[in-house]
């Protein structure tokens, strides 16, 4: 199974901070990356797919950079709505596999 | 407009057999591309991907959860029914089911049901 590494798995921030959030592939998956958004009792939200694809509806503050084992998430601005915990995945093959996670705290 | 729904039972018992229905509308099953997921997440936990059934039904599991895991459909009920036997407390977590987009390039859960909780505890 392809392992997929967040760091850090928390992190606290302020409101208009830039927050950076990488995942790490325990071997090269292109392009295969997807990016959640995800609340307390809510379900995931997709942000980013195929590793650099905005999902409509979703702020350009948003973005993927990274190909092939190394990705990171920016939030170019947080924003209150942004505190929320971030996973990675990777569909590259099955079994697919999700990050551990890093919660956006407010700092 | 796309929705899924989770049912099945809140509680269930060690050993037990749990079977959970996902109920979905705005698309179809039948449909080139189509597949549905199920995922997990155990209190405080990560999220855990548990199985996928695909328009074809080509079928694709966990590999620690493959023996207890069984996904199918039920086209004409737009409802995917994920099976897990011999049930346990660690099994305790929170059932997400999920329409998969692009399975024919970069596939990615594009929407996702409220999720149901489930307890399995004596």
């Amino acid at each position: 199974d392809i392992q997929m590494t967040q760091s850090p798995s928390s992190l606290s921030a302020s409101v208009g901070d830039r927050v950076t959030i990488t995942c790490q592939a325990s071997q090269d998956i292109s392009n295969y990356l997807n990016w959640y958004q995800h609340k307390p009792g809510k379900a995931p939200r997709l942000l980013i797919y195929a590793a650099s694809s905005l999902q409509s509806g979703v702020p350009s503050r948003f973005s993927n950079s990274g190909s092939g084992t190394d990705f990171t998430l920016t939030i170019s601005s947080l924003q209150p709505e942004d505190f929320a915990t971030y996973y990675c995945q990777q569909s590259y093959s099955t079994p697919w596999t999700f990050g551990q996670g890093t919660k956006v705290e407010i700092k | 407009q796309v929705t899924l729904r989770e049912s099945g039972p809140a509680l269930v018992k060690p050993t037990q057999t749990l079977t959970l229905t996902c109920t979905f509308s705005g698309f179809s099953l039948s449909t080139s591309g189509m597949c549905v997921s199920w995922i997990r997440q155990p209190p405080g936990k990560a999220l855990e991907w548990l199985a996928r059934i695909d328009w074809d039904d080509d079928k694709y599991y966990s590999t620690s959860l493959k023996t207890r895991l069984t996904i199918s459909k039920d086209t004409s009920k737009n409802q995917v029914v994920l099976t897990m036997t011999n049930m346990d407390p660690v099994d305790t977590a929170t059932y997400y089911c999920a329409r998969i987009l692009g399975s024919g390039s970069y596939p990615y859960f594009d929407y996702w049901g409220q999720g149901t909780l489930v307890t399995v505890s004596s």
